[in-house]
């Protein structure tokens, strides 16, 4: 069983642009959630995809949209980059969206400059 | 805004030492309490999923006990090594956005040999 894979790894992209970061769920798994992990604080929730919808979503501008493809996985997107959009994007996959146990990839290091 | 507040936010201890740490949270309509461990360049780990008021989960030489009525949760680590070493993250999910995980900052343990 792979896991949760995350890719790429890290991606460096200058203010202003677009970056697409994608996620692979974890075997049987068809609830995918996404996490931003800023410097020095815990990760936080960006939005949950179901069924190919978005069900839940944080406190994100509307810069931060994503997409579940029939296979279950995902991908994040981030328009009009910010500085302040440096940060660690974790991916998390659940059984359902109830989220109850949530398996996370390793990550994709974003750094804008 | 709920909090998710752990402490202390960093430990050094000698391997063998037992350790314990804290995560406080609002108990107002809470469901789940969440504890991972996550070492550096890898995937967050579950640990424990808690529910009950008074639960109490171990595995190995790691333990966890939870209060909902008061707001806390304490994460045990019996004689300490140095591959325990890594930040030990507490997420909370409440009714309502059971999908959506509320991380404190972490506690990152270091265990010398």
């Amino acid at each position: 069983d792979a896991g949760v894979t995350q890719s790429p790894t890290h991606l460096i992209k200058t203010r202003g642009q677009q970056v697409t970061l994608r996620c692979s769920p974890k075997s049987g798994h068809d609830t995918v959630s996404w996490y931003q992990q800023a410097l020095g604080q815990g990760p936080q929730f960006i939005f949950q995809y179901y069924e190919e919808e978005e069900r839940q979503r944080g406190n994100f501008p509307d810069r931060f949209s994503g997409h579940q493809f029939p296979n279950y996985s995902s991908e994040l997107n981030v328009n009009a980059l910010l500085l302040g959009d440096s940060a660690l994007y974790l991916c998390a996959s659940s059984l359902d969206p109830s989220g109850y146990e949530q398996y996370f990839g390793p990550g994709t290091r974003l750094t804008v400059t | 805004i709920l909090n998710v507040e752990q402490s202390p936010q960093s430990l050094h201890v000698q391997e063998g030492d037992s350790t314990n740490f804290t995560c406080s949270f609002p108990s107002s309509n809470f469901y789940a309490l969440h504890w991972y461990r996550w070492e550096t360049a890898k995937s967050p780990e579950a640990l424990f999923v808690m529910t009950l008021n008074g639960d109490e989960k171990k595995k190995g030489r790691i333990s966890a006990t939870l209060n909902t009525k008061e707001g806390y949760s304490y994460l045990y680590i019996k004689g300490s090594q140095p591959e325990d070493s890594a930040t030990y993250l507490c997420a909370l999910t409440y009714g309502g956005s059971q999908g959506n995980l509320i991380f404190g900052k972490g506690t990152k343990l270091s265990v010398k040999p």
